[in-house]
């Protein structure tokens, strides 16, 4: 098993420009998650989704689309890029939801903005 | 105020040495709490969910107080493998808020 796999591993962007960040999981999970990660602060949930077909925002969804058509698919979108989008992007997925629910995290993608 | 707060560190200890971490929320109603590691540039993993009446992992022991709203990690014996970001993590009704803590970095030296 692969487990959370992203690409691509890292990008440089201008400001404008469009991307798709990539998360596939092959542990038949339902929830699939998007963070960020700055320096000095913890990981922000940017969107998630809760099965197929389904997504939701979390706390810093602006500037960022997502769908999940598959269920082992989670893509992040950037319609225009922007320099305080430069972070650590890492896409996590877990079998449910709930109290005791373990999250498995892919490796990151780190992502610049020019 | 942050949901979650950890302190930073760094935390530099010898080897063989015992530390802990302390990290406090905010909402009083949150359900599950949990320890995750990071190392340098790489994706965290969890290292142990924080029960109720605390538990405990090989060297390491976790506790969970309710009253003071903090969840604590104590790591015996530390080992040069230890040295990492450990992340606090708070999840509120659903699982889907989960709160992460900034992190604390601790260094193991020989």
């Amino acid at each position: 098993n692969a487990g959370v796999t992203q690409t691509p591993k890292f990008r440089v962007l201008k400001t404008g420009q469009s991307m798709t960040l990539l998360c596939a999981q092959d542990m038949n999970h339902e929830y699939m998650y998007w963070y960020r990660q700055d320096p000095g602060m913890g990981l922000r949930l940017i969107h998630y989704s809760v099965g197929e077909g389904t997504t939701a925002k979390g706390e810093v969804p602006d500037g960022y689309n997502v769908s999940r058509l598959k269920k082992q698919n989670f893509l992040l979108g950037l319609e225009s890029a922007a320099p305080s989008q430069t972070s650590v992007y890492f896409c996590a997925s877990s079998l449910a939801g709930g109290d005791h629910n373990e999250q498995f995290f892919g490796p990151g993608t780190r992502l610049t903005v020019l | 105020r942050k949901e979650v707060e950890q302190d930073p560190g760094p935390f530099n200890v010898p080897e063989g040495a015992t530390v802990a971490f302390n990290c406090t929320y905010s909402n009083s109603a949150s359900q599950s709490f949990f320890w995750y590691r990071q190392d340098c540039r790489k994706e965290p993993k969890l290292l142990m969910s924080v029960y109720s009446s605390g538990n405990e992992d090989g060297r390491f022991t976790a506790q969970l107080n309710r009253a003071s709203q903090y969840i604590s990690l104590l790591i015996r014996d530390s080992k040069l493998s230890d040295s990492a970001t450990y992340l606090c993590v708070v999840g509120n009704t659903g699982g889907f808020k989960t709160i992460f803590g900034a992190g604390t970095r601790l260094f193991v030296k020989a």
